[in-house]
């Protein structure tokens, strides 16, 4: 399985972008990128998954770089909800048939 | 679409007791993963169930064992228990409709 890096934390201000970032060099074709946050006393929340082309919905965007080698989580507005714990992950194929292979993440804090 | 819910939230054993935890996917779904998250530890692959049958099994103990009933719920079963297994234990199914997996707020062992 393809292996993902990440900084362990990060902080950010409310109400300001964030851009967390994440390394994956040795992606394959078919490994999708797929985000999950964990907020304190949570089981993990699916965030944003993509393959080659950016990705936005309600939650976050997710800008992949040309040669699929890192990715970059991007919270538009930040705000203290959004205090948790983010992972990058990668799947074989569009829907992981299998495990999902958790790094440590990376913990962001939001000030106010 | 009701999501994963697990049960109980919280328990307290004794090393070396039995201790059986439950899951129900959203429903309709047939497919169940088990992790285990210890602190310090992140999260770690335990088990995956689809239709009844186990297809997939991280590195744990045989001691850590489930099983899936014909309305695809399940549980999750460890014997002998040992300190070490104190963790959050957290299920997940896939999403309707969507990449991706939605985990249940999971259930807290201790044990003492």
């Amino acid at each position: 399985d393809a292996k993902t890096t990440q900084p362990n934390s990060m902080e950010s201000n409310e109400e300001e972008p964030v851009h967390l970032p994440c390394n994956h060099s040795t992606i394959s074709g078919t490994d999708y990128i797929h985000w999950y946050r964990q907020l304190p006393s949570q089981g993990p929340e699916y965030v944003i998954h993509g393959l080659t082309s950016n990705v936005n919905n309600r939650m976050a965007s997710l800008a992949i770089a040309e040669d699929r080698k890192s990715s970059t989580l991007i919270l538009h507005r930040a705000t203290l909800r959004d205090a948790a714990v983010y992972y990058c992950i990668l799947t074989r194929g569009s829907s992981n048939t299998g495990k999902l292979i958790f790094g440590q993440g990376t913990t962001l804090q939001v000030k106010p | 679409e009701a999501g994963v819910t697990q049960s109980p939230t919280h328990l307290i054993k004794t090393r070396g007791q039995q201790v059986t935890l439950r899951c129900s996917p959203i429903s309709g779904h047939t497919s169940v993963y088990w992790y285990q998250q210890a602190l310090g530890l992140g999260l770690q692959f335990l088990l995956w169930y689809d239709e009844g049958e186990e297809r997939n099994r991280g590195n744990f103990p045989p001691r850590f064992s489930g099983r899936q009933f014909p309305n695809y719920s399940s549980e999750l079963n460890v014997n002998a228990l040992e300190l070490e297994d104190s963790a959050l234990y957290l299920c997940a199914s896939p999403q309707q409709g969507l990449d991706g997996y939605t985990f249940g707020s999971g259930t807290r062992l201790t044990v003492v």
